[in-house]
C-alpha cells in the first residue's frame, strides 16, 4: 500500500489566492481527517470525515476553509481567499473506524506559504 | 473534554543514555493513547498505541510506555538512545469509542554525540 498520498507537497502562493489541498486515503479506510500544524498552535484537528461524511469541523478556522470528500477515495481542503495567518503544514490522515480504537495514518503534508 | 499535556518542550540527551517523555492525558472516560514521531519534514508516524491489557506498551524503535491510570500518565521510554532518534514526539488520545484524536504540543528529543 502506498500510504496516505497528499499533494502538493509544497505551495507556495499569494495572498488572496485560492488554495486546494489534496488527499488520498489508504483504500478500505472509512475515516479521514485534516490536520493543520502551525509552531503556534501544535497539531489542531480541521474536520474529519466518516463515510465520506463530514462528522465534526468545528476545527475549520474560518469560512475561508472548506473541505470536501465526494468519494472514498479522495478529500480535498480549500482555502479561498488564502491569507498569510494560514501558513502551516496540511496534514491528512486515514484510519478503519470500527468499535474499537482509531488508529491513524498520516500523510507526509502539504506545506503551504502564502506571501 | 480530553486534553494531552506534554510536560517538556525539549529534551536534550547524550547518545546511549535513557530517556524519558512525558504525557499526562485529562479525560473522564476511558481513553486510547498513542505516541507519534515525526522526523523533519516528514508526517507522523505512529511508534506505539495502548489499547487495553497490559500497561507496558513495547513500539517500534525500541521504545516502550507505560500506561498509569490513576495518574493519568503515558510516559515514553527508551533505556538507550541513538543520534537517528532525534525528532519531534508527540503523546495523542482518543476517547474509547470516538473518532477525535487529540495531540500533545510535543516534545523535541535531540540526542548528542
Amino acid at each position: 500500500d502506498a500510504g496516505v498520498i497528499q499533494s502538493p507537497r509544497h505551495e507556495v502562493t499569494e495572498m488572496g489566492q485560492e488554495v486546494t489541498l489534496r488527499c488520498k486515503p489508504i483504500s478500505g479506510h472509512n475515516s479521514l481527517f485534516w490536520y493543520r500544524q502551525t509552531m503556534m498552535r501544535g497539531l489542531e484537528l480541521l474536520i474529519y470525515f466518516n463515510n465520506n461524511v463530514p462528522i465534526d469541523d468545528s476545527g475549520m478556522p474560518e469560512d475561508r476553509f472548506s473541505a470536501k470528500m465526494p468519494n472514498a477515495s479522495f478529500s480535498t481542503l480549500k482555502i479561498q481567499p488564502s491569507e498569510p495567518r494560514d501558513s502551516a503544514v496540511y496534514f491528512c490522515a486515514s484510519s478503519f473506524s470500527n468499535s474499537g480504537a482509531n488508529v491513524l495514518t498520516f500523510g507526509a503534508g502539504s506545506r503551504l506559504t502564502v506571501l | 473534554a480530553q486534553s494531552v499535556t506534554q510536560l517538556d518542550s525539549q529534551v536534550p540527551v547524550f547518545e546511549e543514555a535513557p530517556v524519558e517523555l512525558r504525557c499526562n492525558y485529562s479525560s473522564s472516560v476511558s481513553v486510547y493513547l498513542f505516541w507519534y514521531v515525526q522526523y523533519p519534514n516528514q508526517g507522523l508516524q505512529l511508534l506505539l498505541k495502548y489499547l487495553s491489557g497490559s500497561t507496558l506498551v513495547k513500539g517500534i524503535n525500541g521504545f516502550e510506555a507505560e500506561f498509569n491510570k490513576s495518574q493519568t500518565s503515558f510516559h515514553l521510554r527508551k533505556p538507550s538512545v541513538h543520534i537517528s532518534d532525534t525528532a519531534e514526539y508527540f503523546c495523542a488520545a482518543v476517547m474509547e469509542y470516538g473518532n477525535k484524536l487529540v495531540f500533545g504540543a510535543g516534545t523535541i528529543l535531540r540526542v548528542k554525540s
